[in-house]
């Protein structure tokens, strides 16, 4: 079964702290695709990155990095130097050879100055 | 561009009433995807369409009925509203059969059902 699990349903933070949100995922395919989006407090779903089974090199864009670990089926989004604006909920998602997205809960992120 | 679109942004139905949400893009996305965002839950897929004509349940598709006769709608229809369809809606589009392509969200619908 395909399964996306973020075990943190809430984080708070102050400002300029580094902060990791995590994601566990299951599959049984051999290519599939995770994904992170954002929904702000304004409701819409951003999208901030996907990376697909076979590249497991680290990403980083700005302040954020993200670190795929097929050994251990994560997928982890880190803010470095976090902002009153990162506040948010964010959703790890995966995506499978049917094309379908699996969601996980999602993680509140507040940011506190 | 505008994206993807939803009509309406909100609205209140009583039980037993029908409704339609109209979801629109203007990517020539073929695929297209109808959620539902719940408290602690997450979004889970109601229906999706991999194209004009073709429509598919997902996860939660009881209580919903879909329609795709133009590649750049789909609708949503709840035919005898209950409370326990008091969610916000999100439509979706991607790119056709690519599942590297990331799936591009409207701004959400909420409705609820009392």
């Amino acid at each position: 079964a395909q399964k996306v699990t973020q075990a943190q349903t809430e984080i708070s933070v102050v400002e300029k702290e580094d902060v990791t949100l995590d994601c566990v995922y299951e599959t049984r395919d051999t290519t599939y695709y995770l994904f992170w989006y954002k929904q702000p407090p304004s409701g819409e779903l951003v999208f901030l990155i996907r990376r697909n089974s076979f590249d497991e090199q680290n990403e980083i864009s700005g302040r954020y990095s993200w670190n795929f670990q097929k050994s251990t089926s994560s997928f982890n989004f880190t803010i470095t130097a976090s902002q009153v604006v990162d506040s948010a909920v964010y959703f790890c998602a995966l995506r499978d050879a049917t094309n379908k997205l699996i969601f996980g809960t999602g993680t509140l992120l507040a940011v506190q100055p | 561009n505008a994206g993807v679109t939803q009509t309406p942004k909100f609205r209140v139905l009583k039980t037993g009433q029908s409704m339609t949400l109209l979801c629109a893009q203007d990517m020539n996305h073929e695929y297209m995807y109808w959620y539902r965002q719940d408290p602690g839950m997450g979004l889970r897929l109601i229906h999706y369409s991999v194209g004009e004509g073709t429509t598919a349940k997902g996860e939660v598709p009881d209580g919903y009925n879909v329609s795709r006769l133009k590649k750049q709608n789909f609708l949503l229809g709840l035919e005898s509203a209950a409370p326990s369809q008091t969610s916000v809606y999100f439509c979706a589009s991607s790119y056709p059969g690519q599942s590297s392509y990331e799936q591009y969200f409207g701004p959400g619908t909420r409705l609820t059902v009392t």
